[in-house]
């Protein structure tokens, strides 16, 4: 079975430059995650989507990111403009709630880098 | 508030040493709780989880982890660490069908020759 796959696993940009992140869950997986991972931190929910619904971004600072999950698979996260202190690990995960009990499985993420 | 503690930001046995990783959470139920392991540039792999019945849960790798209720602590350890196992190591806890996982700051392990 193929894991969480996200797209790509590293980018370097300038800051004010837009960014995008694409990640492809487990198939199968209703529910998917973004989460931010700073340096030295632990990771830290960004935005939850069942399906196609994004029931929890309270997180998500939706003057500059956005995300979507069209079709309720594969999903987006975007930043723009980005800025310095958006340098982290952007980690998708996945997890079908019908499982009991639920697990999320993590993709490897990917590691922007805002000059 | 709800949260998860690690103490311990960074830990060094030597290889074959015994291992214990410390957390504690603070919930007004009982959270499910999870250990899971980083390697440099990888993302989380699942170690083991708690949901319910015998407090004492083994995992891969030879981890285990015990959840002690009156102390809200779910401590993880490994009898004999293998180089291998130098990694980053999370505690996590969840509620509510796991929607809503809290990470604490993570514990660094180096293991020396």
């Amino acid at each position: 079975e193929a894991g969480v796959v996200q797209s790509p696993r590293y980018k370097i940009i300038e800051k004010k430059q837009p960014v995008a992140f694409w990640c492809n869950p487990i198939s199968g997986h209703n529910t998917l995650y973004w989460y931010l991972q700073n340096l030295g931190q632990g990771p830290e929910l960004l935005i939850r989507y069942e399906n196609e619904e994004a029931v929890d971004d309270s997180q998500l600072p939706k003057d500059r990111f956005s995300a979507e999950r069209l079709k309720g698979v594969d999903s987006t996260l975007k930043i723009q403009p980005a800025e310095l202190g958006d340098s982290a690990v952007y980690l998708c995960a996945s997890s079908n709630l019908e499982q009991d009990p639920p697990e999320q499985y993590f993709g490897p993420g990917t590691r922007l880098t805002v000059t | 508030a709800q949260s998860v503690t690690q103490p311990d930001i960074h830990i060094t046995v030597s290889e074959g040493a015994s291992l214990e990783l410390r957390c504690n959470y603070s919930y007004g139920a009982t959270p499910y709780l999870f250990w899971y392991v980083q390697s440099p540039g990888q993302g989380l792999q699942l170690l083991l989880k708690y949901f319910s019945g015998d407090t004492l849960v083994q995992g891969i790798k030879g981890f285990e982890a015990e959840f002690k209720r009156s102390q809200s602590s779910f401590n993880l350890r490994k009898p004999s660490v293998h180089w291998s196992d130098a990694a980053e190591y999370f505690c996590a806890v969840a509620l509510y069908n796991n929607n809503d996982m809290r990470f604490g700051a993570g514990t660094r392990l180096t293991v020396k020759p």
